[in-house]
């Protein structure tokens, strides 16, 4: 059975930086292209961005809002994919969610709450 | 960016009754690379068809896609208790984006 456990969320300043961990289980992990996926409280649903396989290159994409502050990176012996995030901003409060990227988003983790505030 | 808007922002409906939710994209989305997704309050989303209307494992045959191009349409045959929720489209022909969002709610 596939699980994803997110984890690292919490309270922080505007500008402060912070890391998220997803815990893979149950499938091959190296295999996989991995998405972030994030909810600001009462939003809707926003791509943060992915990285591919390393087999497949290995390469992240951003979305624009993100690109320049946030890193996704894997580590495959671990099973654990990351963000790290940087100079954030009250608007990258959220819940973040890490899947698997099959394009389309079947597994999901349950989620864990960046808040950005003062 | 492909920008996806869903229409109505809110459905207002009875159960037994029929739900069409729209998803219209700003541009073609290629192979019919669309998703939908359900979402209730404090739960991570789920997946309910790809592929425009390929249906999810699982998803009861109530729920069915269609569509092509940048018009897509999710139908709810007739509406149970437990699909009163936020509905999103995305695509996946051009990186990936999330419609805003449909909710169905409870006449």
């Amino acid at each position: 059975e596939v699980h994803l456990v997110e984890s690292g969320g919490g309270l922080v300043k505007p500008g402060g930086s912070l890391r998220l961990s997803c815990a893979a289980s149950g499938f091959t992990f190296s295999n996989a292209w991995m998405t972030w996926v994030r909810q600001a409280p009462g939003k809707g649903l926003e791509w943060v961005g992915r990285i591919k396989s390393k087999t497949d290159g290995g390469t992240p994409d951003y979305a624009a809002p993100v690109e320049g502050r946030f890193t996704i990176s894997r580590d495959d012996s671990k099973n654990t994919l990351y963000l790290q995030m940087n100079s954030l901003k009250t608007e990258d409060t959220a819940v973040y969610y890490c899947t698997i990227d099959y394009a389309y988003f079947l597994y999901w983790g349950q989620g864990t709450l960046v808040t950005v505030s003062s | 960016e492909i920008v996806l808007t869903q229409s109505p922002g809110t459905l207002s409906l009875s159960p037994g009754e029929r739900a069409t939710l729209s998803c219209r994209a700003s541009q073609s989305v290629s192979s019919s690379y669309l998703a939908w997704y359900q979402q209730k309050p404090g739960q991570a989303p789920r997946l309910l068809i790809y592929g425009a209307s390929s249906r999810a494992p699982g998803i009861p045959d109530r729920f069915s896609g269609s569509g092509s191009g940048t018009d897509f349409t999710l139908t709810i045959s007739r509406l149970e208790p437990e699909d009163f929720a936020v509905y999103y489209c995305q695509q996946y022909g051009s990186s990936r984006t999330f419609g805003q969002g449909t909710k169905v709610e409870i006449k």
